[in-house]
């Protein structure tokens, strides 16, 4: 199973918008809607922010959203903050009853 | 509160095998699936395997296949993951986590074990 790919960096300046998209295939994201994304602070444990394509967990900031078009999923930060700046993966879950991570996405505030 | 606590670093030999344990607490361990994720040095997530806390089944990442074991006590409610014919490239933190407020994702996540391969 081939890691679902992302760009490697993404930046913006604070206030800004950015989009980081999530690429599979009709195996994995394009099947199911169970594409979740996770941030990742250096040295951290990864933190679930968006599951099931759209829904945030509580207490994650509604500056985060998630969208899917097939085989792409996208999640995007809106008013960029200087917390914002972390790694981002995407996830999703595939035919083969497995899971497979994105190749992640290093975000950086300007 | 919901936590998954797991056992301290480990320092293997190639060739050695390595078990992590992850003890959960806050929610009801079988009712729920726990989940193993790794992280090479500087490197992406890298998903392993999962294990059907309630009847023990298990599922592995094609990668990882006959060289990984996900196990479960839950008298204990601590969940394991064994890795075996260990070589340099297996250098990484491995985490657990699990979906407990919901199926496919992981909402809860240990703090990491650091395993060093090295002769």
């Amino acid at each position: 199973q081939s890691a679902l790919t992302q760009p490697a960096s993404v930046s913006g300046s604070p206030g800004q918008s950015i989009t980081i998209s999530c690429t599979g295939t009709n195996s994995d994201v394009g099947r199911y809607n169970y594409v979740s994304w996770y941030q990742q602070h250096p040295g951290k444990a990864p933190k679930l922010i968006i599951y099931d394509v759209t829904y945030r967990p509580s207490g994650v900031s509604n500056r985060f959203s998630g969208s899917k078009s097939g085989d792409t999923a996208s999640l995007t930060i809106s008013g960029l903050q200087a917390e914002d700046e972390a790694d981002y993966y995407c996830n999703s879950y595939t035919s083969r009853f497995t899971y497979v991570f994105g190749t992640g996405t290093k975000v950086t505030v300007l | 509160q919901v936590q998954l606590v797991q056992s301290g670093a480990e320092v293997k030999k190639p060739g050695a095998s390595v078990k992590v344990s992850c003890e959960a607490s806050g929610y009801t361990f079988t009712n729920c699936a726990m989940y193993w994720v790794r992280q090479a040095p500087g490197q992406r997530l890298e998903w392993m395997g999962w294990l059907n806390a309630g009847n023990g089944d298990t599922i592995y990442s094609q990668k990882f296949q006959g060289r990984v074991t996900i196990t479960r006590d839950t008298s204990a409610s601590t969940a394991y993951m064994e890795l075996s014919s260990l070589r340099s490239e297996d250098t990484a933190i491995y985490y657990c986590a699990a979906s407990v407020w919901g199926d496919y994702h992981f909402d809860f996540w240990g703090q990491g074990t650091l395993v060093t391969v090295s002769s």
